[in-house]
């Protein structure tokens, strides 16, 4: 069985914290790994896609690394702002254009 | 930005009825899913759609769920007999395989009384 784990399950900081979460993910069989952004009442909202293994991707605050051989990945987030606030997702894919397997997520609150 | 709408964003529904969830994918997409999210736990992958057939369904889509794609822009995911545990969020996604990312629409609530 496929399974995808986060931690922690819930994160509470202060604005203009910096923090990361894990996801852990199988090692083998591996194609891709998803990050998502999911406020509720919204879609989703992908982050990055990673592929290769030491992968870092960065989009503005927000940074991910890949670790296929040992099957994790860490979320940054550099100075968290209250807009950050929202449930993160990663997503494990074993084949182009397959299922994803999804861990249970993070939920990050910040506080202004 | 193209998006993939769902409609109802909420559905009331009696035990026993046959509900359709709605999706419109990304016009040039051509894989489809429906995962679906019961409150608490993981989301879930139900079942995957290319070239118009099934091409990877999960233990929980059992017969009771059908897939179909009518028109060549609707993506729908019917229930034909709801149970209470079929209560959850619905989410329906396409792939562009250019980006390899899923987008997922803002899902379908399912309360089954």
């Amino acid at each position: 069985i496929l399974n995808v784990e986060q931690s922690p399950q819930s994160l509470h900081v202060q604005e203009g914290d910096s923090t990361n979460f894990t996801c852990s993910f199988p090692s083998s069989n591996f194609y891709a790994l998803h990050w998502y952004r999911w406020e509720t009442a919204k879609s989703p909202e992908a982050l990055f896609v990673m592929t290769l293994n030491g992968d870092e991707k960065k989009k503005g605050r927000i940074s991910a690394t890949l670790n296929t051989k040992e099957g994790y990945s860490y979320l940054y987030i550099k100075g968290s702002q209250p807009e950050d606030s929202a449930t993160y997702l990663c997503a494990f894919g074993y084949n182009q254009g397959g299922k994803l397997i999804f861990g249970q997520g993070t939920e990050l609150s910040v506080k202004p | 930005e193209p998006e993939v709408t769902q409609t109802p964003s909420h559905q009331v529904t009696q035990m026993g009825q046959e509900v359709i969830l709605r999706c419109v994918p990304i016009s040039n997409h051509l894989y489809f899913y429906w995962y679906r999210q019961i409150l608490g736990q993981k989301v879930e992958f139900l079942v995957s759609f290319y070239n118009n057939e099934i091409s990877e369904k999960s233990e929980i889509f059992d017969d009771q769920f059908s897939v179909e794609r009518p028109d060549g822009s609707n993506f729908t995911l019917k229930i034909r007999s709801t149970k209470l545990e079929d209560s959850a969020m619905y989410f329906c996604a396409s792939l562009g395989l250019a980006k390899n990312i899923q987008y997922f629409g803002a899902g379908t609530r399912l309360s089954v009384l």
